[in-house]
């Protein structure tokens, strides 16, 4: 099974900072990773998929970005409501699995 | 509008069992394959089994192979999860999701993403 590794496993910072995420893949996925966002209680929400495209409606604030097997969410400006937990998930073969995730709390 | 949403959670014993459901709506839910995914309370997410759009090819995690089964009603738009033998770390909250998929120009295989989620739905089991 493909292992995804995210670091960090928690973040602190302001409004108006720029954070990254970084997953790694145990092996070559080419760009089949996706990056979701959840808030408690709620489903996780899809923000980016192939690695670096964003869905429709996420603001441009959020980009995704990929290295051989790295692969790095980025928000700039981070924004109140950007605060929440964020995972990334691989799709080159089944098991799907995730990263541990990342949670991005308010400095 | 695309939705997705679960029933048939709830309390059941160690060692029972129980069958979530996930109703589909608002697209041709043949043509997508499917996947359920848990959190356990305070936890990451797991994916838990994946079902093609046909229902022929089924994929499961090493945690649940052989306990659950996944299956699906095209006629219907359902998706269901049966769980066997449950244990006390299967206590969770079961979200749906369907696998959306776009092809590239590159020629290779498509990209995929889980986009809609369902609401989810909590499976506790209890000692």
């Amino acid at each position: 099974d493909i292992q995804l590794t995210q670091s960090p496993s928690f973040l602190s910072a302001s409004v108006g900072d720029r954070v990254t995420v970084t997953c790694r893949a145990s092996q070559g996925i080419n760009t089949y990773l996706a990056w979701y966002q959840q808030k408690p209680g709620k489903a996780p929400k899809l923000l980016i998929y192939a690695a670096s495209t964003l869905q429709s409606g996420v603001p441009s604030r959020f980009s995704g970005s990929t290295s051989g097997t790295e692969f790095i969410l980025t928000i700039s400006n981070l924004q109140p409501e950007d605060f929440a937990t964020y995972y990334c998930q691989q799709f080159h073969s089944y098991p799907y699995t995730f990263g541990q995730g990342t949670k991005l709390e308010i400095k | 509008e695309v939705q997705l949403e679960e029933s048939g959670g709830g309390l059941v014993q160690r060692g029972g069992s129980l069958r979530l459901s996930c109703a589909a709506s608002g697209f041709t839910f043949s043509n997508y394959a499917m996947s359920w995914v848990r959190q356990a309370p305070g936890m990451g997410l797991e994916w838990v089994s994946g079902i093609s759009g046909s229902g022929v090819n089924t994929y499961y995690a090493d945690s649940v192979k052989g306990r659950f089964t996944v299956s699906r009603d095209n006629s219907k738009s359902s998706l269901f999860l049966q769980m066997n033998s449950l244990r006390g770390e299967d206590t969770a909250v079961y979200y749906c999701a369907r696998r959306t998929f776009l092809y590239d120009s590159s020629g290779s295989p498509p990209h995929h993403w889980l986009d809609p989620w369902g609401q989810g739905t909590l499976v506790t089991v209890s000692s």
